[in-house]
């Protein structure tokens, strides 16, 4: 069963707007972890936020925020100010018991000028 | 300074044809995985070592071995290759706990191509 869902294939922003990228995720574990890491062209796996399953607080990290709905179950990515260089693939990825990261499928952003 | 490093970074091989990746992290971390990331983009965990001891071992033919001397280095040993096998795989590491100390730190990835 997929474990973490991402509905958006293709994303376009405009430069200097915020995008939201979707993330559900399924498990029955109480204590997980959920990641967002980003993949430019260039292939490298760059890890961007991490949210704790018990983390009361949103996480963020600079231009990247992490809005966590844990009873909608959804980890939802939020980059604001978007730069020419944010244009890449980015994955959610959830950790459960077996320390294991299960990922979604992706979702290609393309920032505009 | 590189936190998690593979070599080769490219390779391309004729079917049949043994070949080994091997993935070193310098970050003290004690858990090591292999991931296998498909021509769609998908990425998939393979293999899972902790202080040297095999953890995870996902539904992945018997072709592929992995191998951990030390619990900074995780080796990758594919035996008869085949076409399917023509994918990019990412080794990475962790420190395995709570909070953000347990997130795994990707390598730069060995795009394999078997001809």
């Amino acid at each position: 069963a997929q474990k973490i869902t991402q509905t958006q294939p293709g994303m376009f922003v405009q430069e200097k707007e915020a995008v939201t990228l979707d993330c559900t995720y399924d498990t029955s574990d109480q204590s997980y972890g959920l990641f967002w890491y980003k993949q430019p062209s260039s292939g490298e796996m760059i890890f961007l936020i991490y949210q704790g399953s018990y983390d009361e607080q949103n996480a963020t990290e600079g231009r990247y925020s992490l809005n966590f709905q844990k009873a909608r179950k959804s980890a939802n990515l939020v980059i604001s100010a978007s730069q020419l260089g944010d244009s890449a693939m980015y994955f959610c990825a959830m950790r459960d018991d077996d320390y294991k990261l299960s990922f979604g499928a992706g979702t290609t952003v393309t920032v505009r000028a | 300074d590189t936190a998690v490093s593979q070599t080769p970074k490219y390779l391309v091989t004729q079917m049949g044809n043994d070949k080994s990746i091997k993935c070193e992290q310098n970050l003290g971390h004690d858990t090591m995985y292999w991931y296998k990331q498909d021509s769609k983009k998908f990425l998939k965990i393979m293999f899972s070592y902790n202080n040297k001891e095999l953890i995870i071992n996902e539904t992945v033919p018997n072709r592929f071995s992995p191998k951990s001397p030390d619990k900074a280095h995780l080796n990758l040993h594919i035996n008869s290759l085949e076409l399917g096998d023509s994918a990019v795989y990412f080794c990475a590491s962790s420190q395995v706990g709570t909070g953000q100390q347990e997130t795994q730190y990707f390598g730069p990835g060995t795009r394999l191509l078997v001809l």
